[in-house]
């Protein structure tokens, strides 16, 4: 069985400061991982992916990935309230042969003002 | 920006009904998808769509399940006899080519309630 795990918070942190969203997945074939934010009664939203270890920036966003430890992570510095949501890490095994993604539960992120 | 547009935006039906839903992918997309989600718990994948076939299933999608894309651009869902575990939210989602890279965009969903 592919698990992908998150805690599922809440995840609290002040408005300005730097949230760390964590990730964890079973299956060492994983190639890809995807970070979506889903706000209540919508649909999630793709933040951005990583496939190579190391860090990835886009704009607030940073995603980490270590295969190694099989691990991946998001950093959204500078939180805002608006960036209160559920915050999904999906993972792409080479097994997919139709590029299905496995999601986690998801952790919600709460931003204070 | 393209949006993946799916209706109805909810549907209430009887227990051993069939139901539709309806999805318009984005147009130069080429991978098609859906996905459930039961409320509070996890987005699930149900079935992967290319080239006019299905390219993966999850153990979810049975018998009961079936997709088409009937012309070029709607990709439906149909589930021929409702249970009242089929209860959720159906997310039906596209991406431009497959690969380690492809993200994919989700629509807005369908609340199926299932009574």
């Amino acid at each position: 069985q592919k698990e992908v795990e998150q805690n599922s918070g809440p995840l609290s942190v002040p408005e300005g400061a730097i949230a760390s969203l964590n990730c964890t997945y079973s299956d060492r074939g994983s190639q890809s991982f995807f970070w979506y934010r889903q706000y209540s009664g919508k649909s999630p939203e793709l933040i951005m992916f990583i496939y190579s270890n190391g860090d990835k920036e886009d704009g607030r966003f940073t995603a980490q990935l270590n295969k190694a430890s099989q691990y991946v992570s998001l950093l959204i510095r500078d939180s805002q309230p608006s960036d209160s949501a559920t915050y999904l890490c999906a993972v792409r095994s080479f097994s997919n042969s139709g590029y299905a993604l496995n999601f986690g539960k998801g952790t919600s992120l709460l931003v204070t003002p | 920006e393209p949006e993946v547009t799916q209706t109805p935006s909810h549907q209430v039906t009887q227990m051993g009904q069939e139901v539709i839903l309806r999805c318009v992918p984005i147009s130069n997309h080429l991978y098609f998808y859906w996905y459930r989600q039961i409320l509070g718990q996890k987005v699930e994948f149900l079935v992967s769509f290319y080239n006019n076939e299905i390219s993966e299933k999850s153990e979810i999608f049975d018998d009961q399940f079936s997709v088409e894309r009937p012309d070029g651009s709607n990709f439906t869902l149909k589930i021929r006899s409702t249970k009242l575990e089929d209860s959720a939210m159906y997310f039906c989602a596209s991406a431009p080519s497959g690969g380690r890279a492809s993200g994919y965009t989700f629509g807005s969903g369908t609340r199926l309630t299932v009574v």
